[in-house]
C-alpha cells in the first residue's frame, strides 16, 4: 500500500514561535495532499488542500497567514504554524491522494504530529 | 445537515464476534466513494475499505465487509470474528464526485469507538 510520512512525530515549542511539519509520499507521487486537524476523541476538520505548485485551498475558518502550506514537489508538502499558541494545540495529520488507485481515488493518511505549545 | 453520520458513540464487543459499526450519508451527486477508516490510539489513520457508488456488489476486504444500501444512503462496516486489536476508533468518510476529479476532500463521521474484550 501507499505510505505516507510526517515529521516530527511530536513537537513541543514555546508560544509565539513557528513549527514546520513535512509530509512525503513515499512510494508515490501526490498531486494533491490534505491538511486535517484533530482534537483529542474528534473527527478530523479539513483545514486546507494542497496542490503541487499552486497556492493552497484553505477552508472557512482557517487563516491562511497562521497556517502557511507549501506543495514544493510531487512527494511532499509542509505546513508552518506561526507565532504558535497553546490553542493551536492539536494532532495535524495530512493525507495524500494517489492517483494510482484512480478506481477508488484513496487518500492515505501520515501518522500524524501532536503539537503542544506552553 | 451533516453529510455522514455514525451514531454509535461506542460500541463493546468479544472477541470472535462480529460486529456491525453503523453509517449513513447525504449527498445529492450520483457519484460517491465511501470509505472507512481505523485510527487506533497511536493516531494513524489506516484505510480498510472502499465502496463506489455505482459498485454492484458490497466491498470486502479480508475480516471487513461493507454492507452497501444504496436507496437507504447506508454504508455499515461489519467486522467479523474480532480481535482485540480491532480496538479503536472507526470514521466512516466520503468523496462526493468522481474518483478522477482533483482535490475533492474527504468528509469525516464523528467515529465509533470500538472496545473489544477477551
Amino acid at each position: 500500500g501507499a505510505v505516507v510520512s510526517q515529521h516530527p512525530s511530536w513537537v513541543i515549542c514555546k508560544s509565539g514561535t513557528s513549527v514546520k511539519i513535512e509530509c512525503r509520499s513515499l512510494d508515490f507521487q501526490a498531486t494533491t495532499m490534505f491538511w486535517y486537524r484533530q482534537f483529542p476523541k474528534q473527527s478530523l476538520m479539513l483545514m486546507a488542500t494542497s496542490n503541487e505548485g499552486s497556492k493552497a485551498t484553505y477552508e472557512q475558518g482557517v487563516e491562511k497567514d497562521k497556517f502557511l502550506i507549501n506543495h514544493a514537489s510531487l512527494t511532499l508538502s509542509t505546513l508552518t504554524v506561526t507565532s504558535a499558541h497553546p490553542e493551536d494545540s492539536s494532532f495535524y495529520i495530512c493525507s495524500a491522494r494517489d492517483r494510482r488507485a484512480a478506481r477508488t481515488d484513496t487518500q492515505y493518511f501520515g501518522p500524524g504530529t501532536r503539537l503542544t505549545v506552553l | 445537515a451533516q453529510k455522514i453520520t455514525q451514531t454509535q458513540p461506542g460500541m463493546f464487543v468479544q472477541e470472535k464476534e462480529a460486529v456491525t459499526l453503523d453509517c449513513t450519508y447525504d449527498t445529492s451527486d450520483p457519484s460517491y466513494g465511501l470509505f472507512w477508516y481505523k485510527q487506533p490510539s497511536s493516531g494513524e489513520m489506516i484505510f480498510l475499505i472502499y465502496q463506489g457508488s455505482y459498485d454492484q456488489q458490497n466491498a470486502t476486504e479480508g475480516r471487513y465487509s461493507l454492507n452497501f444500501q444504496k436507496a437507504r444512503k447506508s454504508a455499515n462496516l461489519v467486522i467479523s470474528a474480532s480481535q482485540l486489536g480491532d480496538s479503536a476508533m472507526y470514521f466512516c468518510a466520503m468523496r462526493e464526485g468522481l474518483s478522477n476529479q482533483a482535490g475533492t476532500a474527504l468528509i469525516f463521521g464523528k467515529g465509533t469507538t470500538l472496545s473489544v474484550s477477551s
